[in-house]
């Protein structure tokens, strides 16, 4: 199994902050690569997949980079619907996610 | 609009069974592949199966193979998750979504406990 890694699990943080987590895979898995924002007590919400195409409806303030090994989601200018926990989850072989990063303030 | 109703979770035994289903809306659901994905409450995500849009190909997390087993069908517009052998760490709130790889749509979960 790909082991997904994320930093850090929690990230402290105020609104209009440029915030950046970091998702690392234990082996090469190009650009399968897929990230999710979830809310308390809500499903997941996918944000971006191929590791840095915007899903439809999703803010121009979240994007995605990276390729190989180490991956980043980043978002611009944090707005209070964004605290959340976010997770990556890789599409190589059988899926599976990171530990998720939660942001809060 | 695309809509997941998950369905069938329940408080069970050890060693007991559970069907769950999921009924999706608002797309063309036979020209999907559809998964099963779990979520502790309050811990992270799993996926547990998918299937293709036929049936023909079905996929499990190691966890659970040989005791569950996914199926669809594709004339009723309904997934299913037979859950045989259940154990406490299956407990946790089971999502359906279309999708092979990931998953843009999502249902609010069928909550399955499993503890004597």
């Amino acid at each position: 199994d790909i082991q997904m890694t994320q930093s850090p699990s929690t990230l402290s943080a105020s609104v209009g902050d440029r915030v950046t987590i970091t998702c690392r895979a234990s082996q090469s898995i190009s650009n399968w690569l897929a990230w999710y924002q979830q809310q308390p007590g809500k499903a997941p919400k996918l944000l971006i997949y191929q590791a840095s195409s915007l899903q439809s409806g999703v803010p121009s303030r979240f994007s995605g980079s990276g390729s190989g090994t180490e991956f980043t989601l980043t978002i611009s200018s944090l707005q209070p619907d964004d605290f959340a926990t976010y997770y990556c989850q890789q599409y190589q072989s059988d899926p599976t996610f990171g530990g998720g990063t939660k942001v809060d303030i | 609009e695309v809509q997941l109703v998950e369905s069938g979770g329940d408080l069970v035994q050890p060693g007991g069974s559970l069907r769950l289903s999921c009924s999706p809306s608002g797309f063309t659901f036979s020209g999907y592949w559809m998964a099963w994905v779990r979520q502790v409450p309050g811990k992270g995500l799993e996926w547990v199966a998918n299937i293709k849009e036929d049936g023909s190909e079905k996929y499990y997390v190691d966890s659970v193979r040989g005791r569950f087993t996914i199926s669809r069908d594709n004339a009723k517009n309904l997934l299913f998750l037979q859950m045989n052998s259940l154990r406490v760490e299956d407990t946790a709130i089971y999502y359906c979504a279309p999708g092979r790889w990931w998953w843009g749509a999502w249902g609010r979960g069928t909550t399955v406990t499993v503890s004597s």
